[in-house]
């Protein structure tokens, strides 16, 4: 069935360095992935989401990476600040009309600590 | 433009009762999906509505309904409600034209506790 792996379940790093979540997806048929962040207290809010015609796409210190071979994508985060600490999550689906789902990783609790 | 809002932000049931969640889109927004968030299953899919169709439905079972409004404003109701149904219910927006899927945008959800 539809799944996606998501690692690592925590990350903590020191303000100005580099996160990266990576996840997998088992349906082949996904060609939309998107990145959620999730704050304390509120809704996800969507952050970067990339299209499976593109390998890379990038805005500002965010980045996503996708490799449909391997069905592997991933978020790079630069430069962390501490207001970067949130729940990040992935997301799969189809690009189509009338499929309107979305397949969630478990999510990464990433920690920026000063 | 005002974003997706939903009502009530927090609600307390006993189990047996029921409950009706509500979820007003993005303005022009004509999908609304409706997730389901707990620590031990993350946030899974219950169902989504585009012109007052239900047209896509996850794994959950018929306690679980909704509705769509022609405002495209939406509903969702759980009826004899077990401790397992507390969660945060999230309602997602899009806007779809005739060729395919938007983005989602989410509500801040609503915080249910069964008691």
């Amino acid at each position: 069935g539809e799944n996606v792996e998501q690692h690592p379940s925590t990350l903590s790093v020191q303000e100005g360095d580099s996160a990266v979540i990576k996840c997998t997806y088992s349906d082949s048929a996904s060609n939309y992935f998107p990145w959620y962040k999730q704050e304390l207290g509120k809704g996800p809010q969507l952050i970067i989401d990339i299209r499976s015609n593109v390998g890379e796409k990038k805005d500002q210190r965010i980045a996503v990476t996708l490799n449909k071979t391997a069905k592997h994508f991933s978020l790079h985060i630069t430069e962390t600040q501490p207001e970067d600490s949130a729940v990040y999550f992935c997301a799969a689906s189809r690009l189509s009309g009338g499929y309107n789902k979305l397949i969630f990783g478990a999510g990464t609790r990433l920690a920026v600590h000063p | 433009k005002a974003g997706v809002t939903q009502t009530p932000r927090y609600l307390i049931k006993t189990r047996g009762q029921q409950v009706t969640l509500s979820c007003s889109p993005i303005s022009g927004h004509r999908s609304v999906s409706w997730y389901q968030q707990t620590p031990g299953q993350g946030l899974q899919f219950l169902f989504e509505y585009f012109s007052e169709t239900q047209r896509n439905k996850g794994n959950f079972p018929g306690r679980f309904s909704g509705r769509q409004f022609s405002n495209s404003r939406s509903e969702m109701n759980v009826s004899t409600l077990e401790l397992g149904d507390s969660a945060l219910y999230l309602c997602a927006s899009s806007l779809e034209g005739g060729t395919g899927f938007y983005e989602q945008y989410f509500g801040p959800g609503t915080r249910l506790t069964v008691t």
